[in-house]
C-alpha cells in the first residue's frame, strides 16, 4: 500500500460545479498537508497547505483535514476552466521537510 | 523574479550516453531535491540536498547522481542513460525555515533515453 494514495481521475465536470478532490494516508505521523496545482507542461505550484486537523479556507479553494480517518480533501467552489489541470496531495511529517506525493488527480472543467 | 530553472527543457539521448541537467535558484534556499514524474506514478523523489556538500537519496536515486558545491545549484547526472530513465524531470527549492515552506518548482525537462 502506498503512503500517499490519489485517484487519478479524470474528473470532468461542467464549468460552475463543487469539485472535491481527495487523498488518503496511512502514515498519522503526517502533520502537514499540502495541495499542489499543476497545468500542462509546467511544474507543480503551492496552492494551500495546513497544519494538523481542520478547515481552510482561501477564496474559492477549502482544504480539509480528518487525521482520524487520514483523509484529506481540496473543495473548489465555483469552478472555472482556468482551474483544469492536475491537482497533486502532498504530506510530511513535522521533524521532515521532506514531502510525500499522491499521484495526482486530473480535472477538467468544460464551459 | 524568484525562480528555479533547468537546463536542457528537451532532451533526446541513447543509451550510455551521460548527461546533466542543470537546476539553478536565486532565492538563497537551502533545500534542494530532484523528482521524476511518469504516468501513473506521481512524483517521485531522486536525490536531495539539504546544503551546500550535503545531500541524500530520495525513494528512487539509483542510475542517478547529484552534487551541491554551491548553494545556487543542484545538477543531476546520468552517468549511463537508459530507456527506464526517460521522464519527466522536475528540480524543486526552499528554505527549511519550517516543513510548510513553500518549494518551487522548475518548469520541468523532458528526457527521453532511446
Amino acid at each position: 500500500q502506498k503512503e500517499v494514495e490519489q485517484d487519478p481521475g479524470p474528473l470532468s465536470v461542467p464549468e460552475g460545479a463543487i469539485v472535491s478532490l481527495n487523498c488518503t494516508y496511512s502514515n498519522s505521523a503526517f502533520q502537514y498537508f499540502m495541495w499542489y496545482r499543476q497545468y500542462s507542461r509546467k511544474g507543480p505550484e503551492l496552492l494551500m497547505y495546513t497544519y494538523s486537523s481542520g478547515n481552510k479556507e482561501d477564496g474559492r479553494f477549502t482544504a480539509q483535514v480528518d487525521k482520524s480517518s487520514k483523509y484529506i480533501s481540496l473543495f473548489i467552489r465555483d469552478s472555472q476552466p482556468s482551474d483544469s489541470a492536475t491537482y497533486l496531495c502532498a504530506m510530511s511529517t513535522g521533524g521532515s521537510y521532506i514531502p510525500t506525493f499522491g499521484r495526482g488527480t486530473s480535472l477538467i472543467v468544460h464551459p | 523574479e524568484a525562480q528555479v530553472t533547468q537546463n536542457p527543457r528537451y532532451l533526446i539521448t541513447v543509451t550510455g550516453k551521460k548527461l546533466t541537467v542543470t537546476c539553478s535558484q536565486n532565492m538563497n534556499h537551502e533545500y534542494m531535491s530532484w523528482y521524476r514524474q511518469d504516468p501513473g506514478l506521481g512524483l517521485r523523489q531522486i536525490y536531495y540536498s539539504m546544503n551546500v556538500e550535503v545531500t541524500d537519496k530520495g525513494d528512487v536515486p539509483e542510475g542517478y547522481k547529484v552534487s551541491r558545491k554551491e548553494k545556487r545549484n543542484f545538477p543531476l547526472i546520468l552517468e549511463s542513460p537508459s530507456p527506464n530513465q526517460t521522464s519527466l524531470y522536475f528540480c524543486a527549492s526552499s528554505f527549511m525555515r519550517a516543513s510548510t515552506d513553500t518549494q518551487y518548482f522548475g518548469p520541468g525537462t523532458r528526457l527521453t533515453v532511446l
